[in-house]
């Protein structure tokens, strides 16, 4: 198994323009959640997805669209990137239910100028 | 609303002894999983140890255990025998539905 991937590793944005950040997992897992880390910081809840067709707000989803039309992938786009979106973005998915941990992506950095 | 409070920023501990990183969190409901996760500086996210809810022992995990106090809403780590290995940060998460994470504590271990 791949486990979670995310692509891109690394991408540099000028402000304004938009950009999908990908997100992919081969265990059949139902939840899936996006998360942004800022340099220092904890995790973030941007988005996150409990099956196909279902996804929810997370804690800071401003300037930030998903959708889930498969188990296996959940795509974040970023509308307008703007410099408070300068972060290292984490996707992770789990079996779904209260006592399962997740499995991380390697995460991508993102850099808005 | 769910909350996870994580109060010291940073920590030191001397190799070869145990250490406590402090977690305090809020919710109303009553079913619930209590994580932790460990974040070395190559930024990779390791899952630790989980703590569910209507458990009525604490967690443990080779060196870790989870000091998990329903009525105060705490789940606190201890790292036993602390190594050079173990510094890093370490964040503590709670899942309803969805997960949200604590701002983290970093460790350093001294040799």
């Amino acid at each position: 198994n791949a486990g979670v991937t995310q692509t891109p590793k690394f991408q540099v944005l000028k402000t304004g323009q938009s950009m999908t950040l990908q997100c992919a997992q081969d265990m059949n897992h139902e939840y899936m959640s996006w998360y942004r880390q800022d340099p220092g910081m904890g995790l973030r809840l941007i988005h996150y997805s409990v099956g196909a067709g279902i996804t929810d707000q997370g804690e800071v989803p401003n300037g930030y669209n998903v959708s889930r039309s498969t188990t296996e992938d959940f795509p974040l786009r970023l509308l307008s990137a703007a410099p408070s979106q300068t972060s290292v973005y984490f996707c992770a998915s789990s079996y779904g239910g209260n006592s399962y941990e997740q499995y991380f992506g390697p995460g991508t950095r993102l850099t808005v100028t | 609303a769910q909350k996870i409070t994580q109060t010291q920023p940073g920590m030191f501990v001397q190799e070869k002894e145990a250490v406590t990183l402090d977690c305090t969190y809020d919710t109303s409901d009553q079913s619930y999983g209590l994580f932790w996760y460990k974040q070395p500086s190559s930024g990779e996210m390791i899952f630790l140890i989980y703590q569910g809810s209507y458990d009525e022992q604490n967690a443990t995990e080779g060196r870790y255990s989870l000091n998990f106090q329903k009525a105060r809403k705490s789940a606190n780590l201890v790292i036993s025998a602390s190594q050079l290995g173990d510094s890093a940060m370490y964040f503590c998460a709670m899942t309803l539905f969805k997960t949200i994470f604590g701002a983290g504590t970093r460790l350093f271990v001294k040799a």
